[in-house]
């Protein structure tokens, strides 16, 4: 399968609640990363993972937590949900960590916080 | 103040007009900016990239960065409506292995 997909495109969530986002990578891909684009705004990194490990993290709380699988897919998830939460959340996936490989991104699920 | 600053825009130009896209940014540990074009609904892609200071051409885009001014530029020739998109200029932070965006310039190529 080729391309980066993520699931749900659209979610609406009331404060307070918690939500997954799910990603599925390129075949192959064993990074992936995550990030969250306000309204307006370039996408901000929230952290990396590695072979089912996180090697970066950007400057968002502990309650933004993600997985890897092996299969190639990975979730965000997001606690206690607050309404400055309602972004574009992107995944992107790579053949490595280098950047030069070029990162793959999906078309994002917008969450909305009500 | 942000790591990297764009100008938001939109920048409205003719089919066929030379595109110039500019963004500073304030952390001199970046080594390699990429430029990705982002689409409506869509995820952003990557353009090209360039590693320290040089200019590196691919077809119609030319990306410039200047370190010692901390500046960074693309510049499309020919420009088409479909290039259409927002721009988003992108240093590496190695350290954190991330993406460091801007907020993006808006791109309107009028037919």
């Amino acid at each position: 399968e080729t391309g980066v997909t993520q699931s749900p495109t659209h979610l609406i969530k009331t404060r307070g609640q918690q939500v997954t986002l799910r990603c599925s990578s390129q075949s192959g891909h064993n990074t992936v990363s995550w990030y969250q684009q306000a309204l307006g705004q370039g996408p901000q990194f929230i952290f990396q993972y590695y072979r089912e490990e996180e090697n970066g993290r950007g400057n968002f709380p502990p309650r933004f937590s993600g997985l890897q699988f092996p299969n190639y897919s990975s979730e965000l998830n997001v606690n206690a949900l607050e309404l400055d939460d309602s972004a574009l959340y992107l995944c992107a996936s790579s053949l490595s960590t280098a950047f030069q490989d070029g990162y793959t991104f999906g078309s994002g699920t917008r969450l909305t916080v009500v | 103040q942000k790591e990297v600053e764009q100008d938001p825009g939109p920048l409205s130009v003719p089919e066929g007009a030379i595109v110039s896209l500019n963004c500073t940014y304030s952390n001199s540990a970046f080594q390699y900016f990429m430029w990705y074009r982002q689409y409506s609904r869509k995820g952003p892609e990557l353009l090209m990239y360039t590693y320290s200071s040089g200019n590196k051409e691919d077809g119609r885009f030319t990306a410039q960065v200047d370190k010692s001014s901390k500046y960074i530029s693309l510049f499309i020739r020919d420009s088409q409506p479909s290039d259409s998109a927002t721009y988003l200029c992108a240093p590496v932070d190695m350290g954190r292995r991330a993406l460091t965006f801007g907020s993006g310039t808006r791109l309107q190529v009028q037919p």
